[in-house]
């Protein structure tokens, strides 16, 4: 099983429209976890990170269930400048902070 | 500096030759990762720092592959005897303890 993986897509979705993303981690002692964003040819950026009560950022809401071991990614109102890869980040202890990232997930908001 | 500086931001190459690619992190960033992405790619884990030390070289793709950081500042990824399937964008990320990575723009090393 891969240490992170997400759905690669893409998505295509009007505008407007609500759409949600999921990323699963298989370790189960991961601490940290966070969303990016990746734009064509542009390096990864900090979308938010992803506290244990769900945390919401205007019109993005993420929430880490630790049970079933996986991050969301929540997009209401979709804007067609979401158009992008959203990639999932998650560290794995092993006394350090190695972080992993997800291939990513690829969103089209359409006019 | 205000962000993490990555040199070149290109790179052409000749088969065969030696790279050298630069990070320079976030003042006070501990932690220092190097990735690589190829085109339409996910992004690959290389090696990590803390500090100066490298607990984590396990992505290092061959021998060719080394990196060092001195200072616990600026950190150099060195390419020996380049080859074609070496092509990418290396992206340098640097973190302060658990917190979240932040990304330099990236090298884009084309090796002809």
């Amino acid at each position: 099983r891969k240490e992170v993986e997400q759905d690669p897509g893409p998505f295509n979705v009007p505008e407007g429209a609500t759409v949600a993303f999921n990323c699963t981690y298989s370790n189960s002692a991961s601490q940290s976890f966070f969303w990016y964003r990746q734009d064509c040819r542009k390096e990864p950026k900090l979308l938010m990170s992803v506290y244990s009560s769900g945390n919401e950022d205007g019109r993005f809401t993420a929430q880490l269930n630790r049970a079933s071991q996986y991050i969301s990614l929540l997009i209401r109102d979709s804007k067609l400048s979401d158009s992008a890869t959203y990639l999932c980040v998650v560290n794995i202890p092993s006394g350090t902070y190695k972080y992993i990232f997800g291939t990513g997930t690829r969103l089209k908001v359409l006019a | 500096g205000a962000g993490v500086s990555q040199s070149p931001s290109n790179k052409v190459t000749e088969k065969g030759k030696d790279v050298e690619l630069r990070c320079d992190p976030i003042s006070g960033h501990t932690a220092l990762y190097w990735y690589r992405q190829s085109l339409g790619q996910g992004l690959e884990f290389l090696i990590y720092f803390q500090g100066n030390s490298a607990p984590d070289k396990s992505g290092l793709p061959s021998d060719r592959f080394s990196a060092e950081r001195t200072g616990g500042s600026v950190s150099t990824l060195t390419i020996q005897r380049t080859q074609q399937e070496d092509s990418a964008v290396y992206l340098c990320a640097s973190s302060s303890m658990d917190r979240a990575a932040f990304f330099g723009q990236g090298t884009r090393l084309t090796v002809v």
